[in-house]
């Protein structure tokens, strides 16, 4: 079965201090992974996304991810966060299923930053 | 571009009422995605349409109907609206075939949807 865990539901930095946002999934094929930014009552849009090129992926805004089979592990990264990076941030997989392809969201991880 | 939109913002309904939420595109993007988000569960599929004149069912489609009316409309439709279905509702797009689920989605600006 294909699923996908974001570890924190909320996570609390200071501006200027590093993000780390940790999401662990789980897929019986190749999976794309992506990470999904959403402001306060905007729809979502796209930070970065690994398709099997680079392990490490750069976004948009500073962010960057890494993938990492061995433990199934896509986290999102930023070395200084910024007052505008408070929002809630999804990370979702896609793989084939069956016949078909699936897509996972996960549940969210909720950023404040301090100033 | 516009890019997404959907039509309306906000909406209430009374249990057992019937609606509509329309969207559109205009990227000519060949797949398209309707979502519900609840608090604390992401974003949960309900239908998709991986191209024009087919729609396929998500994780979440009981009492839905969905349409592929063109290229750049997909509408989404509540015959008979219960408490249950109180969310926020987003309309997704992706230029991606074959692999219609594979590809960065394009989201619209969402539609608040009570069902008192």
């Amino acid at each position: 079965a294909q699923s996908v865990t974001q570890l924190d539901s909320h996570v609390s930095v200071s501006e200027g201090t590093p993000v780390l946002l940790r999401c662990n999934y789980s897929s019986s094929y190749s999976p794309s992974l992506f990470w999904y930014v959403q402001h306060p009552n905007k729809g979502l849009q796209l930070l970065l996304k690994y398709t099997s090129a680079a392990t490490l992926v750069k976004g948009i805004n500073g962010f960057e991810a890494e993938f990492k089979k061995s433990e199934t592990s896509f986290h999102l990264t930023k070395p200084s966060a910024h007052m505008s990076d408070a929002a809630e941030y999804f990370c979702v997989v896609s793989a084939p299923f069956s016949n078909d392809y699936k897509l996972s969201f996960g549940a969210g991880t909720t950023v404040t930053v301090r100033a | 571009n516009a890019g997404v939109t959907q039509t309306p913002k906000f909406q209430v309904l009374k249990t057992g009422q019937s609606m509509t939420l329309q969207c559109a595109q205009d990227m000519n993007h060949n797949s398209m995605y309707w979502y519900r988000q609840d608090p604390g569960m992401g974003l949960r599929l309900i239908y998709y349409s991986a191209s024009e004149g087919t729609t396929d069912k998500g994780e979440v489609p009981n009492g839905y109907n969905v349409s592929r009316l063109n290229k750049r409309e997909f509408s989404l439709r509540l015959e008979s609206a219960a408490p249950s279905q109180t969310s926020v509702y987003f309309c997704a797009s992706s230029e991606s075939l074959p692999r219609p689920l594979m590809d960065e989605q394009y989201f619209g600006p969402g539609t608040r949807l009570t069902v008192t």
